[in-house]
């Protein structure tokens, strides 16, 4: 079955510390993974897309890298204004126009 | 700002009523896709429009049905409304074969059923 996992669920940073988020997936014939983040209330905000494994991307204080089985989200340095849920979603299976989305890590950085 | 914009923002329905969502696409993209989203969940997929036809459907009972308009613009309506059916609607656009298959998604409406 295809299937998205974030981990964790919750993740508490004080500012400045580096972490990172897990993106573990399960989809054949993978198409694209996808970082959004989501401001409460809000829809998701585009991040990143990875095709390939060994593919990095970087924006700003995020960095996010691709394995043939998951997807990290490196967050260096974080600001509060980092905070946010972070969502992961990968393109492919039988039905190769859905995103299979993960639930999430809810990222919260303290000044 | 993606350029995708949906409405209403939020509405409250009764149990049993029906319900119509709106969104217009990004300029230049011809595919929409609609979501649902629980609170604390991930989005999943109800369906997509390409050319106002559907190419693809999620888990889903046919109570949930779409429109795409020679716009692009693109309407959800949810028949019999349950109390399950409250969560964050999500309209994505996209254009594939354009910088590949990336979604963009609008602010969402939020739909209360009591």
């Amino acid at each position: 079955e295809d299937q998205v996992t974030q981990s964790p669920e919750a993740l508490r940073l004080q500012e400045g510390e580096s972490s990172s988020l897990n993106c573990s997936y399960t989809v054949s014939g993978l198409r694209g993974l996808f970082w959004y983040r989501q401001d409460p209330g809000k829809g998701p905000e585009f991040l990143f897309t990875l095709y390939s494994a060994g593919e990095e991307k970087e924006k700003e204080r995020l960095k996010a890298t691709l394995t043939k089985k998951e997807s990290f989200l490196h967050i260096t340095a974080p600001k509060p204004e980092d905070s946010a849920t972070y969502l992961c979603a990968v393109q492919g299976g039988d039905n190769f126009n859905k995103f299979y989305f993960g639930s999430g890590t809810k990222l919260n950085v303290k000044p | 700002e993606t350029g995708v914009t949906q409405s209403p923002t939020h509405l409250i329905k009764t149990r049993g009523q029906q319900v119509t969502l709106r969104c217009s696409s990004q300029s230049g993209h011809n595919t929409v896709s609609w979501y649902q989203q629980a609170l604390g969940q991930g989005p999943q997929f109800i369906f997509q429009y390409y050319r106002e036809e559907e190419n693809g459907r999620g888990n889903f009972p046919p109570r949930f049905s779409g429109l795409q308009f020679p716009n692009y613009s693109s309407e959800l309506n949810v028949n019999a409304l349950e109390l399950d059916d409250s969560a964050l609607y999500l309209c994505a656009s996209s254009s594939p074969g354009q910088g590949g298959n990336t979604i963009y998604f609008g602010e969402g409406s939020w739909l209360t059923v009591v």
